[in-house]
């Protein structure tokens, strides 16, 4: 149980266009759901908490314009890359949980991103 | 602010071998610490998720303790084997669920 999709796996772009990603929990509800970005060799850094039905509350140094996140159901957050960049190239990994539980966080299995 | 660390950054074994692989964390007051497995390329599996009350769980030839007080979290791995090749990564909440990773231990284990 607890299973969160990530669509797509790997997508490849040309700069300046813009990209989105869904994250999914498949067989429960999510009232949250968090985005990381993960670059080669290096630890998950936190961009985003995604509450269902509000807006998203960004970390610091993280540019809301270009990371848009929504998440519209309590099974659905999308971020969409905008106006991608080749600094924008990167692991991007959504997880999700059931707030008020001590559950584990439950990842999906990320989404390769290249800006050619 | 809390920062996590691991030590090894990389470790090399031969099959077998139990070992142990470090996680410290500058802020004790947390609210849980989980660690995770990631393989190349791919997203995170949990393994275990040790709560602030509790001082260590198990999974089978998995073990790992918290130490609060001191700031650190150890995951032993016994009769270790080449399937355990992955990063490891240590995470720790302090009550918002929003995660702190560590900077993660590549372990490989030799056939």
């Amino acid at each position: 149980g607890a299973v969160v999709s990530q669509h797509p796996s790997w997508v490849i772009c040309k700069s300046g266009t813009s990209v989105k990603i869904e994250c999914r929990s498949l067989d429960f509800q999510a009232t949250t759901m968090f985005w990381y970005r993960q670059f080669p060799k290096q630890s998950l850094m936190l961009m985003a908490t995604s509450n269902e039905g509000s807006k998203a509350t960004y970390e610091q140094g993280v540019e809301k314009d270009k990371f848009l996140i929504n998440h519209a159901s309590l099974t659905l957050s999308t971020l969409t890359v905008t106006s991608a960049h080749p600094e924008d190239s990167s692991f991007y990994i959504c997880s999700a949980t059931r707030v008020g539980e001590v559950s584990p966080l439950h990842f999906g299995n990320g989404t390769r991103l290249t800006v050619t | 602010k809390q920062e996590v660390t691991q030590i090894p950054a990389a470790l090399s074994v031969p099959e077998g071998e139990n070992l142990v692989l470090n996680c410290s964390f500058t802020d004790s007051a947390i609210y849980n610490l989980q660690w995770f497995r990631q393989d190349p390329g791919k997203g995170l599996t949990s393994l275990l998720l040790i709560q602030s009350s509790q001082r260590e769980q198990t999974s089978g030839r998995l073990n790992a303790s918290l130490d609060k007080s001191s700031g650190r979290s150890t995951l032993y791995i016994a009769a270790s084997q080449p399937g355990d090749s992955a990063t490891y990564l240590c995470a720790v909440d302090s009550g918002t669920y929003k995660y702190i990773f560590g900077t993660g231990t590549r372990l490989k284990v030799l056939a």
